[in-house]
């Protein structure tokens, strides 16, 4: 896989290989940050959170990474499939228990060649 | 699926026209959310209610009202509807009983104005 900077809108893949998709979030009260993929047409699906009190997180394939010192927050995939292909939103929310009032970055383009 | 119902999927109207778009959140689920994706502005908080009142505003424009009914449905109206309107507009659900929760994401409104 490849390491993206900071908001770039693409990335290509192969399959099988690690991605790793970067954001950096805008404030530091943030305290829930999530990753979502939104497939072209449907809306945006929930793929991992992370809080505040947490520098990494896993899950099946994915495992976000949040480092509060920079305010950046990343997702790796794993074995990057071609269904990975979406975009992917990352969000913060600094509203404590309204979960949904969340402040999305501009997004990630994620390609995956067979 | 979600559990997050939209209508309608589409809706084409000329400007200036009122339209009235409609969610039905997840069962349980107590908080609707109400998000515009344009081109050009990402994922735009609009507004959220939680058990029928008004919780948290963002970024929503004056001729832009919601509502959310005793069913916890929510309906979200546009009117004196202009051609930079034209976007997809998401409901999203989530219990916000406490603790930290992610908001489920409906299907979109995809509104067009000619």
């Amino acid at each position: 896989g490849e390491s993206v900077g900071l908001h770039l809108p693409t990335l290509s893949v192969q399959e099988g290989d690690n991605s790793i998709i970067n954001c950096a979030y805008s404030n530091s009260a943030s305290d829930y940050f999530i990753w979502y993929k939104q497939e072209s047409g449907k809306g945006p699906q929930f793929i991992i959170d992370i809080r505040s009190n947490m520098d990494k997180r896993q899950g099946q394939r994915v495992t976000v990474l949040l480092n509060k010192t920079v305010k950046h927050l990343s997702l790796q995939i794993a074995a990057t499939q071609p269904g990975d292909s979406a975009v992917y939103f990352c969000a913060e929310n600094k509203d404590g228990g309204s979960q949904g009032n969340l402040i999305f970055g501009k997004g990630t383009k994620l390609s995956v060649k067979p | 699926d979600s559990g997050v119902t939209q209508t309608p999927k589409h809706l084409i109207t000329a400007t200036g026209q009122r339209v009235t778009l409609r969610c039905s959140p997840r069962s349980g689920d107590l908080s609707v959310y109400w998000y515009q994706q344009s081109l050009d502005q990402g994922l735009q908080f609009l507004i959220q209610y939680y058990n029928g009142e008004e919780r948290a505003k963002g970024n929503i424009l004056e001729r832009f009202s919601a509502q959310q009914f005793p069913d916890l449905h929510s309906e979200l109206n546009l009117s004196s509807l202009e051609l930079g309107d034209s976007a997809l507009y998401f409901c999203a659900s989530s219990p916000d009983r406490g603790g930290f929760t992610e908001a489920f994401f409906g299907q979109g409104t995809r509104l067009t104005v000619v």
